[in-house]
């Protein structure tokens, strides 16, 4: 069956500091691959995405390559912001229309 | 446009009562989800609507749980007998479909927060 499984936080980096979120996921077929976040007491917003092998989805300086052979979508970003702080969930949509969540991966970047 | 609203956005109710949550989801979005968040959780699935009909509701945690979906639009979430397990946050989210396939990312709505005295 399609699942997903995610890194296991709770994540504290400092400012600046590279960030990698690991995310790997088992699936039939084909399936497309997005990265939400959820920002404190708001709700989840979908922060980028891949819907095939080898694309690379990047928004707001995030990136993530859909790796078919490694079956890996991981999350990076470069330099990460205070305001990045939130806790970011790898999902998946496969080709019964069902939609599988990992279990979140919480954020804290301190000053 | 207007995205996904729920409501209420805030529920406190007595165990054993009954409650019931809504969805409006975007309008024009076929496909429309049910998740429920508990407290440091991920997300749990509970159930997706395709127009008005449920082809997958395996994740309706028991009998007391049941969803409606009319006019392929608004959406109802009903727990009957309420438990203090049931305290979480419920989400809604809709997505349009193409080609009988969900290529387009799930849109979220902002969640009805649910405590069970």
């Amino acid at each position: 069956g399609n699942s997903v499984t995610q890194m296991e936080g709770p994540v504290t980096l400092s400012e600046e500091a590279f960030l990698t979120i690991n995310c790997t996921y088992t699936a039939t077929g084909y399936p497309s691959l997005f990265w939400y976040v959820q920002y404190p007491g708001e709700g989840l917003q979908l922060l980028l995405k891949a819907t095939k092998a080898d694309d690379k989805g990047s928004n707001k300086g995030f990136e993530a390559t859909y790796r078919k052979e490694t079956t890996s979508f991981h999350l990076e970003k470069g330099s990460v912001q205070v305001s990045d702080s939130a806790v970011y969930f790898c999902a998946l949509s496969g080709t019964g229309n069902q939609f599988y969540f990992g279990t979140g991966t919480s954020l804290t970047v301190i000053p | 446009g207007a995205g996904v609203s729920q409501s209420p956005s805030n529920k406190v109710t007595e165990k054993g009562k009954d409650v019931e949550l809504r969805c409006d989801p975007i309008s024009g979005h076929t496909a429309l989800y049910w998740y429920r968040q508990s407290l440091g959780q991920g997300l749990e699935f509970l159930i997706y609507f395709q127009g008005n009909s449920a082809p997958d509701k395996s994740g309706l945690p028991s009998d007391r749980f049941s969803a409606e979906r009319t006019g392929g639009s608004v959406s109802t979430l009903t727990i009957q007998r309420t438990q203090q397990e049931d305290s979480a946050v419920y989400l809604c989210a809709s997505t349009p479909m193409v080609s009988g396939r969900s290529y387009n990312e799930q849109f979220f709505g902002p969640g009805t927060r649910l405590t069970v005295l």
